[in-house]
């Protein structure tokens, strides 16, 4: 059993064009996360949620809408894609309780 | 603002070599320190993490300690494998109450030889 499973796992597509990256965590988790790893490896957050509720929103265009339909689905659309949105994207849950982040595999989107 | 600072990388050492990474910590609350890997084309996994000055987190022949008086938390390990080979990075979390974000080092590459 996947823990964090994030579809799909490469994701090549044109530049203006939009697209979907879905993230589900069965570890009853009540926080999910989305980070970017860019091109060096650096790994910054950009949402944040908590049972449904947004609860962080660094600073990432409005091109990037999460929505999470339920506590165990975290999804992140992006509209108008840009080259500079290339980079691996991975989604994670943690709990309160013992600071379990549990990272997804990641999604290697490639805009060209 | 809360940050993270590694030691750049990459590191390269022969089979069964100490491994020290360092890294230090700036944060405005109290927070729990971490280590994750990452191996070549996979996601993140925990490898050890401390919630309070003085623990020691280990797992896999790693350890590291929470310092609070050096804000520091080093990771080390006394004999490399091959399969050691990997990016290591240093983490922080404080919890704001609903929630807490994971700031991350730059991560370092470890390369292990024969």
């Amino acid at each position: 059993d996947t823990a964090v499973s994030q579809t799909p796992k490469y994701l090549v597509t044109q530049m203006g064009n939009d697209k979907s990256i879905k993230c589900e965590q069965n570890l009853g988790h009540d926080t999910m996360y989305w980070y970017k790893q860019d091109s060096k490896k650096f790994l910054k957050i950009m949402f944040s949620y908590n049972n449904k509720e947004l609860i962080i929103n660094e600073t990432v265009p409005n091109r990037f809408s999460p929505k999470s339909p339920d506590k165990a689905h975290l999804n992140l659309h992006i509209n108008s894609l840009e080259l500079g949105d290339s980079a691996v994207y991975f989604c994670a849950s943690s709990s309160e309780r013992d600071y379990g982040y549990t990272f997804g595999s990641g999604t290697r989107l490639t805009v060209v | 603002g809360d940050s993270v600072t590694q030691m750049e990388g990459p590191v390269t050492l022969s089979e069964e070599a100490f491994l020290t990474i360092n890294c230090t910590y700036t944060a405005t609350g109290y927070p729990s320190l971490f280590w994750y890997v990452q191996y070549p084309g996979e996601g993140l996994q925990l490898l050890l993490k401390a919630t309070k000055a003085d623990d020691k987190g280990s797992n896999k022949g790693f350890e590291a300690t929470y310092r609070k008086e050096t804000t520091s938390f080093h990771l080390e390990k006394g004999s490399v494998q091959v399969s050691d080979s990997a990016v290591y990075f240093c983490a922080l979390a404080v919890n704001t109450g609903t929630a807490s974000k994971l700031t991350f080092g730059t991560g370092t590459r470890l390369q292990v030889t024969l």
